[in-house]
């Protein structure tokens, strides 16, 4: 069974330039995450789905961050435009349902310059 | 406030030896408590799961313990080995899950296993 997906692995940019990131779950998974993590931290959630609908992005700062999940399937996360606080690990992941085990990505590094 | 503790914040030990990472938390009401082992530049990989009813749940040389009472849970690694170099993150679930926060996620234990 293929794991969560993620691309690009590694993302550099200027600020104030735009990025996205692509998530592709578990194949039947209905719950999708996306976390932000810094270094030496543990993960902190942007925003939840359940299938399309975004239940839970009381987390992500709205002025710049956007998601989408179309299908409810695969995911995109945007930055627009990005700061240097930006720089950090950004995850995905996946559950059967909501308080399921969640499966991570590899999660994408993105440096803002 | 709903809080996980990890202690301690890393740790370097030599191969073969044992090792227990410690977890706090104050999250209620409590649903699971979850240990993820993070390779670096990789995702978390669950290693065990545990409900409020269970005190100890093992995952070959991973045997995690949880004491409801206290609110602490530990992670003891039994003849560690170099593939154990990784960041362990205790992960607290809320009960039941609400639209706010439902995974409260630790900084982590990152481990060090040297020949």
């Amino acid at each position: 069974e293929a794991g969560v997906v993620q691309s690009p692995r590694y993302k550099i940019i200027e600020k104030k330039q735009p990025v996205a990131f692509w998530c592709n779950p578990i194949s039947g998974h209905n719950t999708l995450y996306w976390y932000l993590q810094n270094l030496g931290q543990g993960p902190e959630l942007l925003i939840r789905y359940e299938n399309e609908e975004a239940v839970d992005d009381s987390q992500l700062p709205k002025d710049r961050f956007s998601a989408e999940r179309l299908k409810g399937v695969d995911s995109t996360l945007k930055i627009q435009p990005a700061e240097l606080g930006d720089s950090a690990v950004y995850l995905c992941a996946s559950s059967w349902g909501f308080g399921d085990t969640q499966y991570f990505g590899p999660g994408t590094r993105l440096t803002v310059l | 406030k709903n809080q996980v503790e990890q202690s301690p914040q890393s740790l370097i030990i030599l191969e073969g030896k044992n090792c227990t990472l410690q977890c706090n938390y104050t999250v209620s009401p409590f649903s699971n408590l979850r240990w993820y082992k993070q390779d670096t530049g990789r995702g978390p990989v669950s290693l065990t799961i545990m409900t409020f009813s269970e005190n100890t749940k093992s995952n070959g040389r991973y045997t995690a313990t949880l004491d409801a009472d206290t609110k602490q849970s530990s992670l003891h690694i039994t003849a560690s080995q170099l593939s154990d170099s990784a960041s362990y993150i205790c992960v607290v679930t809320l009960n039941p899950p609400n639209t706010g926060n439902q995974f409260y996620f630790g900084t982590g234990t990152s481990l060090t296993v040297i020949p």
